[in-house]
């Protein structure tokens, strides 16, 4: 399975940037670097996801490590919203497959 | 919304009962996939259809679960003789062929009682 490391929790202040890790030691050449976030009874919803560069888009950016071997989302100013789970999740190329979500990381988001 | 919709949002069961689930993915989306979550876990995925073709089928799915979707639309999820193990919520995605963005429901939460 494509295993990724990241913590089980993290907090923010409302209104502050967020900078959430991921660690995936063992990626690919290939694999990109996909992230979901899932609000409370709803599915997950796909973030972002980036292969070698830097990656901004209107919800995120994702920053990755020049190495790979780790990536962190990063939320620029968090709302109550943002308040999920994170899944960070590599993906083989051209892929069908499916997603492996791991654990994922609870962000609670303090007013 | 044309997002991907599951139907129920919620069933309850008695242990031995058999239960289907549907989803309607969003249209043209030739990807379906099937995931269960149980709490405080990611999902796991379950089985995954490429137009009405069922191409993979994970270990989890035992032979009490099976899923069809004839016309390469919409999609059901049946379980027989359900057993208190299977309370999860079942998430249904859809997503282009080639595209990098799956979409899921809302989910489809189950308890067997």
């Amino acid at each position: 399975d494509a295993k990724t490391t990241q913590p089980n929790s993290m907090e923010s202040n409302e209104e502050e940037p967020v900078h959430l890790p991921c660690n995936h030691s063992t990626i690919s050449g290939t694999d990109y670097i996909h992230w979901y976030r899932q609000l409370p009874s709803q599915g997950p919803e796909y973030v972002i996801h980036g292969l070698t560069s830097n990656v901004n888009n209107r919800m995120a950016s994702l920053a990755i490590a020049e190495d790979r071997k780790s990536s962190t989302l990063i939320l620029h100013r968090a709302t109550l919203r943002d308040a999920a789970v994170y899944y960070c999740i590599r993906r083989f190329p051209g892929s069908a497959r499916q997603l492996t979500f791991g654990s994922g990381t609870q962000l609670t988001v303090l007013p | 919304d044309t997002g991907v919709s599951q139907d129920p949002r919620h069933k309850i069961t008695k242990r031995g009962q058999n239960v289907t689930f549907r989803c309607d993915p969003i249209s043209e989306h030739n990807r379906l996939y099937w995931y269960r979550q149980t709490l405080g876990q990611g999902p796991e995925f379950l089985t995954y259809f490429q137009n009405e073709a069922q191409l993979e089928k994970s270990r989890l799915l035992s032979d009490r679960f099976s899923a069809e979707r004839p016309k390469g639309s919409f999609s059901t999820l049946e379980i027989q003789r359900t057993e208190q193990g299977d309370s999860a919520m079942y998430l249904c995605a859809s997503s282009f062929l080639g595209g990098f963005e799956a979409f899921f429901g809302q989910g489809t939460r189950l308890t067997v009682v």
